[in-house]
């Protein structure tokens, strides 16, 4: 059974409009990521939080704005839908506190901007 | 700042050949270093890690040693399988804080 799951798998969304994906784990991790993998770069650090708090957050566009409704709870509201964010976003999750701690990742949501 | 490059976007080899990624990194501190694997319309998932005992961690018949002489973590597999080929990625991190720095990955392709 997956410990990350994300919702949706596959997402086309029109230019302009507003989607929310969606991550739960069920890993008893305190702290979560959003990443981002295009052709453009590989895979792209988005955001960190931990025990709900915004620990990290190298996204330059404010229309990016994670949400954690819960503590295994990590979602991801984009506004104002540009094709160039046509990627894969992966969710994942670690245990806090050290640096060398494995970082799991959810399958992932695909997502199209027509 | 704290980075990871990986210098060969994509590697091709035949069956049965060694393996060896390359990947170095600059770092304030003393990072922990790993690999991550990412096979085709799949997730990434951990290969392997640096120990702080400077332990050569081994998996699936990869391993790598990291020498902070040269900030280098490669990685090496003496036998290359089918199965091997996918997206590999070098990561940082450092002891403060959980957020991993990502290389711009290696792709492994692998004939028969």
């Amino acid at each position: 059974d997956p410990k990350i799951i994300q919702k949706p798998k596959y997402l086309v969304a029109v230019t302009g409009s507003e989607k929310i994906l969606i991550c739960e784990q069920y890993l008893g991790h305190n702290a979560m990521y959003w990443y981002r993998q295009s052709a453009k770069k590989p895979l792209e650090f988005m955001f960190s939080y931990s025990y709900q708090k915004l620990m990290d957050n190298q996204t330059a566009s404010s229309r990016f704005q994670p949400q954690s409704s819960k503590k295994n709870h990590l979602d991801l509201q984009i506004t104002a839908l540009k094709p160039d964010d046509s990627a894969t976003y992966f969710c994942a999750s670690s245990q806090e506190g050290q640096g060398n701690t494995e970082v799991f990742f959810g399958k992932g949501t695909r997502l199209t901007v027509v | 700042g704290d980075s990871v490059t990986q210098t060969e976007g994509l590697v091709t080899l035949t069956e049965g050949l060694p393996v060896m990624l390359n990947c170095t990194y600059q770092s304030t501190y003393s990072p922990f270093l790993f690999w991550y694997v990412q096979h085709l319309n799949e997730a990434p998932k951990l290969l392997l890690k640096s120990f702080t005992d400077n332990k050569r961690p081994e998996h699936q018949g990869f391993h790598a040693t990291l020498h902070k002489s040269s900030s280098s973590f490669h990685l090496q597999k003496s036998s290359a399988q089918l199965s091997d080929s996918a997206l590999y990625y070098c990561a940082l991190s450092e002891w403060s804080n959980n957020r991993i720095f990502f290389g711009d990955g290696t792709q492994l392709v692998v004939k028969p």
